[in-house]
């Protein structure tokens, strides 16, 4: 059980934009920065998003994140197929002391 | 341009202990703190804890208290994670990754495979 709620999975067809949702709560979205990453199977993950909205070096400019309160989405506006990967929130938490993920979400592009 | 690189993969018996190392290149090491995360088969990331290259201090994900002690050899600009008294459900792809700041890990390694069979 994550402490960061994410869908399992989300799909969309190509050209279409896709959101990924992560809710969490006051000890850790609602008083930290988000940072979303992606992960292609039998790969290290990839930072995509940090500071809630600010894109590496690299990323294209289709992914962007925002946060609102306790939640926080990662949009991905003309979908490729070669986003179809794995994509995770992540953020630190007070109450735990720790860093804390979400469970991830997988996107299927169909 | 930076690079982490891990030691290859092993596998464990119950009880027993794993040591990890991830070797820096292409940055000051001291600059940036590492972090380890976890992934088991089928499953989701877990943060293990981070250790502080410049000044030793480390910090571990609340599960791991007692069992993972995290360090560092400037010399060799290398990381290294021990987990001890293995468990079956520690089998799991460890990474080892550079902390820009809290949770912004923008370079990781490349992974290692930990496996505990009797």
């Amino acid at each position: 059980q994550s402490v960061l709620t994410q869908p399992p999975s989300a799909s969309g067809t190509p050209g279409q934009r896709v959101t990924i949702s992560c809710s969490g709560s006051s000890s850790n979205i609602g008083s930290k920065t988000v940072k979303w990453y992606q992960q292609f199977p039998g790969t290290a993950p990839k930072l995509l998003i940090y500071s809630n909205n600010q894109r590496p070096s690299g990323v294209p400019d289709r992914f962007s994140g925002s946060k609102s309160g306790t939640s926080a989405s990662l949009a991905i506006n003309g979908l490729h197929s070669e986003d179809e990967a794995d994509y995770y929130c992540a953020t630190w938490d007070d109450s735990l002391n720790g860093v804390v993920f979400g469970g991830g979400t997988k996107l299927t592009v169909l | 341009q930076v690079q982490l690189v891990q030691s290859g993969a092993e596998v464990k018996k119950p009880g027993a202990s794993v040591k990890v190392s991830c070797k820096a290149s292409g940055y000051t090491f001291t600059r940036y703190a590492i972090s380890w995360v976890r992934q088991a088969p089928g499953q989701g990331l877990e943060w293990m804890g981070w250790i502080s290259v410049y000044n030793g201090n480390t910090n571990h994900a609340q599960k791991f208290q007692g069992r993972v002690t995290m360090t560092t050899d400037t010399s060799t600009s290398t990381a290294y994670m021990e987990l001890r008294s293995l468990r079956f459900d520690d089998t799991a792809v460890y990474y080892c990754a550079r902390e820009v700041d809290i949770a912004r890990l923008d370079y990781w390694g490349q992974g290692m495979v930990v496996t505990v069979s009797s």
